[in-house]
């Protein structure tokens, strides 16, 4: 499968408990970006990203969010003590470059805080 | 402030229809568009795109028009088949001053539902 990887799918956190988000670019990809959309709503973006950059973060949260793209291995969102108000579909998308609109999404990640 | 919108939220269709799903944008600096499709329960999928320099793209039974005057933006699906039933985004990127053309500000969506 050489889509955009996403785990988990789906994932349950009680509030102040940390949530950790996996994203797998396709291959070849080096630039991953993370949305977030609530239920009824468009997608809003958080941040984008390079191997080991962080290039764009103006649409994450000031405290608690938190993104990574290491040299090895998958992107990584990270939200620190979970409200409710963060129970949302997070999806990471990759792109070959920087000079297009053309996202290749994930599945997506669906959190729910209790 | 910026922000993209749709007119309509909901549009249904006879399958072998075509369908038109209109968006607005307000912001004039804006000058990359796309389209997106989400099924449920999956990630948006990419569609088309055009860039401010034009009026019209087509694809395979996809056209997106561009009117910068009014600032408004269509999708319009010819022969509107029951596996197009789905919410479609518009997005807008001011690609020429950002960071990338993939930071997209999207609009709520329409609902477009094709009954056979």
């Amino acid at each position: 499968n050489a889509g955009v990887m996403q785990n988990p799918r789906h994932l349950v956190r009680r509030r102040g408990q940390e949530a950790r988000l996996r994203c797998s670019p396709m291959k070849g990809h080096s630039h991953v970006y993370w949305y977030r959309q609530l239920p009824e709503e468009g997608l809003k973006f958080m941040v984008y990203l390079q191997k080991e950059n962080i290039i764009d973060e103006s649409g994450m949260p000031k405290e608690r969010f938190s993104a990574e793209f290491p040299k090895e291995g998958p992107s990584i969102l990270r939200i620190q003590q979970v409200v409710r108000g963060d129970s949302a579909a997070y999806f990471c998308a990759s792109s070959r470059g920087r000079n297009t609109g053309e996202l290749f999404f994930g599945e997506g990640s669906r959190l729910t805080v209790l | 402030g910026e922000s993209v919108g749709l007119h309509l939220p909901t549009l249904s269709v006879q399958e072998g229809d075509n369908s038109i799903i209109n968006c607005a944008y307000s912001n004039s600096a804006s000058d990359y568009f796309i389209w997106y499709k989400q099924e449920s329960g999956k990630g948006p999928q990419f569609i088309i795109d055009i860039r401010s320099n034009m009026d019209k793209r087509q694809g395979q039974r996809v056209t997106v028009l561009l009117n910068k005057t009014v600032k408004h933006l269509s999708l319009q699906i010819a022969a509107t088949q029951p596996g197009d039933s789905a919410v479609y985004f518009c997005a807008e990127n001011i690609g020429a001053g950002g960071t990338s053309y993939g930071k997209l500000t999207f609009g709520q969506g329409t609902i477009l539902t094709v009954h056979p």
